[in-house]
């Protein structure tokens, strides 16, 4: 039981390419969520998907995309990186409002360096 | 809007001293509210949880937090602390009818021999 794992655990990209960060969790949770980590900004949430087929924003979704492909994964996809997007990013999954509000389950990260 | 402020950016400690995490809340409505704890080059891990009831909430490794709706607080306790206890703290709130949460800046706790 893996849980959620994320690729890669890190990625060097150059202004302007673009690439997808993939995210599998293996609990048979509904909801899967996209979060960001800067030094001293907390924990803000990209973009949301509360099942198969259906995404939502965030708190800070400008620049980038997400997809839902199944109900055990959810990639997130920059297609112009920015040095802003340089940051550690956290994928999250959780069983869905009926089960156990808030109580979400993170993977490992991904730190990507945009230069 | 939900916003959650952590009222300590960093709370150095000695091994086996008390300590307590700040965290103040925004909402008036409903609320649930959470203590993640982030160990280094981890992703994020829950500690404890309200969602209603009792308002002292125990969780793992010994850490407690007290519900206060009139002061809009739910700081994190632990009567004593180890060495291992060295991670980031995550305040999060909320609200019923929706699963996601907001989540404060953060408190490094630093536990020293």
């Amino acid at each position: 039981n893996a849980g959620v794992t994320q690729t890669p655990k890190f990625q060097v990209l150059k202004t302007g390419q673009s690439m997808t960060l993939q995210c599998a969790q293996d609990m048979n949770h509904n909801s899967m969520y996209w979060y960001r980590q800067d030094p001293g900004m907390g924990l803000r949430l990209i973009y949301y998907s509360a099942s198969e087929g259906t995404t939502d924003k965030g708190e800070v979704p400008n620049g980038y995309n997400v997809s839902r492909l199944n109900k055990r994964e959810f990639s997130l996809r920059l297609e112009s990186a920015a040095p802003s997007q340089t940051s550690v990013y956290f994928c999250a999954s959780s069983i869905g409002l009926a089960g156990d509000p808030g109580t979400q389950y993170f993977g490992p990260g991904t730190r990507l360096l945009v230069l | 809007a939900q916003s959650v402020t952590q009222l300590d950016s960093q709370v150095p400690v000695f091994e086996e001293a008390p300590v307590e995490l700040r965290c103040n809340y925004s909402s008036s409505v409903s609320v649930y509210l959470f203590w993640y704890v982030q160990y280094p080059n981890q992703g994020l891990q829950l500690l404890l949880k309200y969602l209603s009831g009792s308002t002292l909430v125990k969780g793992i490794n010994g850490f407690e937090a007290e519900f206060n709706k009139s002061q809009t607080s739910f700081h994190l306790r632990k009567p004593s602390v180890h060495i291992s206890d060295t991670a980031e703290y995550f305040c999060a709130e909320g609200q019923g009818g929706s699963e996601k949460l907001v989540f404060g800046k953060g408190t490094k706790l630093t536990v020293n021999p």
